[in-house]
């Protein structure tokens, strides 16, 4: 079983949708949760940190569920621009594992 | 801050030959990570530093990967002898603290 496990997608939803993505993970003891979005042929860069009790940065909520082991990201009002692949990732014991990515397509 | 700088950011070889990507961090961060991505596999982490010193190195693939941070400012990935296999973008990342991570624009590497 993998460490961390996405649904490739893509999600294909149109501007102004609310869409979620889950991502779950094999370690119960995993300490640290983040996402990444990354778009086509560019470096990945980091979208937030994923805190126990939830957080939210504008449209983007992030939220921790440590009993069935997932993390999930909510994003409102999608734009264009949120087109893009979104990684997690969890780190446990001096290590980090990368989601393969979920892939979304924002549409006029 | 300039952010990661890496380089070259393409590289066309042939099969056997010595390859050698190289990375600059942001400054004051403590860690750098080196990272390969692939359609296959996905982002790989293949080893990361310290302080300048590796921590782990379990994702190197083979002997014929290493990696070197000779100083806090610089830090090489090399490949001898290199293989069309390792053809992919390899991504090198640093942060201050160990878990927030921030990439430089890869290395594209193609192994013919």
């Amino acid at each position: 079983r993998k460490e961390v496990e996405q649904d490739p997608g893509p999600f294909n939803v149109p501007e102004g949708a609310t869409v979620a993505f889950n991502c779950t993970y094999s370690n119960s003891a995993s300490q640290s949760f983040f996402w990444y979005r990354q778009d086509c042929r560019k470096e990945p860069k980091l979208l937030m940190s994923v805190y126990s009790s939830g957080n939210e940065d504008g449209r983007f909520t992030a939220q921790l569920n440590r009993a069935s082991q997932y993390i999930s990201l909510l994003i409102r009002d999608s734009k264009l621009s949120d087109s893009a692949t979104y990684l997690c990732v969890v780190y446990n014991f001096n290590k980090f594992y990368f989601g393969s990515g979920t892939k979304l397509n924002v549409k006029p | 801050d300039a952010g990661v700088i890496q380089s070259p950011r393409h590289e066309v070889t042939e099969m056997g030959q010595e390859v050698t990507l190289r990375c600059k961090p942001i400054s004051g961060h403590d860690y750098l990570f080196w990272y390969r991505q692939t359609m296959m596999r996905g982002l790989e982490l293949l080893i990361y530093f310290n302080n300048n010193v590796p921590i782990d190195d379990s994702g190197m693939p083979e002997d014929r990967f290493s990696a070197k941070m000779p100083n806090a400012s610089f830090s090489t990935l090399k490949i001898q002898p290199s293989e069309p296999r390792d053809s992919a973008v390899y991504f090198c990342a640093s942060s201050p603290l160990g878990d927030e991570q921030f990439f430089g624009p890869g290395t594209r590497l193609t192994v013919l």
